[in-house]
């Protein structure tokens, strides 16, 4: 079964904090994301990365930014956390080269900058 | 740019009976791949079915079936025989064939009636 695992379910930070959200996936996936699920808008695309430090912005990328050192691990950073970024953080991840396969989900940090 | 309509924020059916959830995508490109998610309350997200722009043949995975309209840009979702596992929330997405990005729906919340 694939696993993908972010570093916690619940997080509560102040403005102006540095924030690091973690997922880690166990299939060797190539492509790994970011994404932020805010109520009526659905999932809006943050960042993603198809290498080892390799990164391309998605639709909403201001504010955020990300780490990609190791294939099992991509990092998304907020670096000065602001109350309008408290949402539902999805991690994903996926196969390459682009053979329609599925992207596999994590359970998701629901952060909020108070 | 792609865009993805999920025109219902919420729908229910009775146990047993059937549901079609709608979704409509504007795309210029004429390969693509076409997904609906499922996200249960709390839980992580996983893919329910999924339909290559270039099959003609609706995909099917046991209760669950689409009806691909490629001329019309429409994918809607058939549930059958609704299960009280079956609420949760659903989001539509497409990908193009030549990159990994999804866009997603905003989601209809779907609600099974005992």
């Amino acid at each position: 079964d694939v696993k993908v695992t972010q570093s916690s379910r619940y997080l509560v930070k102040r403005t102006g904090e540095k924030v690091f959200l973690e997922c880690v996936q166990d299939m060797d996936h190539e492509n790994m994301f970011w994404y932020r699920q805010d109520p009526g808008l659905g999932l809006r695309l943050i960042y993603f990365s198809y290498d080892v430090k390799m990164k391309e912005k998605g639709d909403i990328p201001e504010g955020y930014s990300v780490s990609r050192e190791k294939k099992e691990r991509f990092s998304l950073i907020l670096e000065s956390a602001s109350t309008n970024q408290t949402s539902m953080y999805l991690c994903a991840s996926s196969f390459s080269p682009g053979q329609g396969y599925e992207q596999y989900f994590g359970p998701g940090t629901r952060l909020t900058v108070t | 740019a792609q865009t993805v309509t999920q025109s219902q924020p919420e729908m229910s059916v009775q146990e047993a009976e059937t549901v079609t959830l709608s979704c409509t995508y504007d795309t210029s490109e004429s390969d693509y791949y076409l997904f609906w998610y499922k996200q249960p309350p709390s839980r992580q997200m996983i893919l329910v079915i999924r339909q290559e722009a270039y099959k003609q043949q609706n995909a099917t995975e046991n209760r669950f079936s689409v009806n691909f309209q490629k001329a019309a840009k429409s994918f809607s979702l058939k549930i059958s025989d609704s299960q009280l596992g079956d609420a949760a929330m659903y989001f539509c997405a497409y990908r193009s064939a030549s990159n990994e990005k999804l866009t997603f729906g905003t989601g209809t919340r779907l609600t099974i009636i005992p």
